[in-house]
């Protein structure tokens, strides 16, 4: 069964502070992972995902398969990164396999 | 193009009613994937629709039904409610042909049962 854990609810950094949201997942397979975020009033939407290797808003994440973890990092957080993230994995190329979510890690950039 | 609608935004009913949530999703895109997002649990996978047809389903009672038209556009329906039921219920679609393809979400229906 798929499972994704992210350990912090609430994470609170300083405004220009390095900023790591962990995410670790369960899988038997080959592991498609993203990262989803919610800003106020904003939908859900899509942050970055793993196979696409880029660097979003100066946040990256590197898919680490012996860890199985997928770490959400930014350098030097800003007050307008505050927002619900959510770590989120399916099957690489699987049809049968649905986008599961982890509970979310709420982070708050203090100016 | 227009973004994933849902109607209606906000729903209450009370206890033994049943309901029925609508999603239309972005044009062309085939996958319309629901979830159930409440401040305990998260974001819970209910169920997904390709084509018409249910390809996954998560771990809810059969209470929670749903089923995709020929254009696409999808219904969620919740039969018997319970206090639990109140949540955001989030509809997603997805242009590609596996579930776990860029998911675009909608602005969510907010059910209330009392």
């Amino acid at each position: 069964a798929q499972r994704v854990t992210q350990p912090e609810k609430l994470l609170s950094v300083f405004k220009g502070a390095p900023v790591e949201l962990k995410c670790n997942y369960s899988y038997s397979g080959s592991p498609e992972l993203f990262w989803y975020v919610q800003y106020s009033r904003q939908r859900l939407q899509l942050l970055l995902r793993h196979i696409s290797r880029e660097s979003i808003k100066g946040f990256t994440a590197d898919l680490n398969k012996g860890e199985t973890s997928f770490h959400l990092k930014k350098p030097f957080a800003q007050e307008e990164d505050s927002a619900m993230y959510y770590c989120a994995l399916s099957g690489l190329n699987s049809g049968n396999t649905p986008l599961v979510f982890g509970k979310g890690t709420r982070l708050s950039v203090i100016a | 193009k227009a973004g994933v609608t849902q109607t209606p935004r906000y729903l209450i009913k009370t206890r033994g009613q049943q309901v029925t949530l609508s999603c239309s999703p972005i044009s062309g895109h085939r996958s319309v994937s629901w979830y159930q997002q409440t401040p305990g649990q998260g974001l819970q996978f209910l169920f997904e629709y390709f084509s018409e047809t249910q390809r996954n389903k998560g771990n809810f009672p059969g209470r929670f039904s749903g089923r995709q038209f020929s254009n696409s556009r999808s219904e969620m329906n919740v039969s018997t409610l319970e206090l639990g039921d109140s949540a955001l219920y989030l509809c997603a679609s997805s242009g590609g042909q596996w579930g776990g393809d860029e998911q675009f979400f909608g602005p969510g229906t907010r059910l209330t049962v009392l």
